[in-house]
């Protein structure tokens, strides 16, 4: 079955460090998100993208935070400047165009900033 | 304002007895899907089930059904003959189709079943 695949699974940086997280969407999705989960919290949404932009983004997609599809399969997050409070893990999800409830997420990327 | 409610942040359930996990949600998009999402302490977001807003049935998967009771806002998660390798966090997540394809999730249940 195909997956996301999200790298590296765990990740630790450097308070103000640049980090880029990076996923694999499903060949054929044409949309794509990132969620991030806090320890024992919910999953909040970041950001969908589709057509090479960015279709929404939540308050907690600052200036900070920036997304690309650099070569067509690859699909990362930027954190330009890392706080404690980024840590958490990050999810990279996709969907293909015309299914409504297809979205496959990839097994996350934890983020600890020390 | 809370557009996923689950209001049952543990829950523990005897091996073998069904499990109801409750959500309700808030929207006024008529055309709208609702999911439940399985996550084990492994960490991953596993899919279990469905359902569209125009749908007429209630969705059901294997052991997991969910119980759409769209005049009182709710979809719950129904999880029959529960099993140890159910122990797991639990979310209900909703895309309203007018909010360009995001879904937002609940604050999750805990589930923990006793052998």
């Amino acid at each position: 079955e195909p997956e996301v695949t999200q790298t590296p699974s765990h990740q630790v940086t450097q308070m103000g460090q640049e980090v880029i997280l990076r996923c694999v969407p499903i060949s054929n999705h044409l949309y794509f998100y990132w969620y991030r989960q806090i320890l024992g919290q919910k999953v909040e949404f970041l950001v969908s993208f589709y057509n090479n932009e960015i279709s929404e983004k939540s308050e907690i997609f600052d200036d900070q935070f920036s997304v690309e599809r650099p070569d067509g399969s690859n699909f990362t997050l930027k954190i330009r400047s890392t706080k404690l409070e980024d840590s958490a893990m990050y999810f990279c999800a996709s969907r293909a165009t015309g299914s409504v409830y297809g979205y496959t997420f990839g097994s996350g990327t934890r983020l600890t900033v020390v | 304002a809370q557009k996923i409610t689950q209001t049952q942040p543990g829950m523990f359930v005897q091996e073998k007895e069904a499990v109801t996990l409750d959500c309700t949600y808030d929207t006024s998009d008529p055309s709208y899907g609702l999911f439940w999402y399985k996550q084990p302490s492994s960490g991953e977001m596993i899919f279990l089930i469905y359902q569209g807003s125009y749908d007429q049935q209630n969705a059901t998967e294997g052991r997991y059904s969910l119980n759409f009771q769209k005049a009182r806002k709710s979809a719950n998660l129904v999880i029959s003959a529960s099993q140890l390798g159910d122990s797991a966090m639990y979310f209900c997540a909703m895309r309203e189709d007018s909010s360009a394809s995001k879904i937002i999730f609940g604050s999750g249940t805990r589930l923990s079943i006793r052998p």
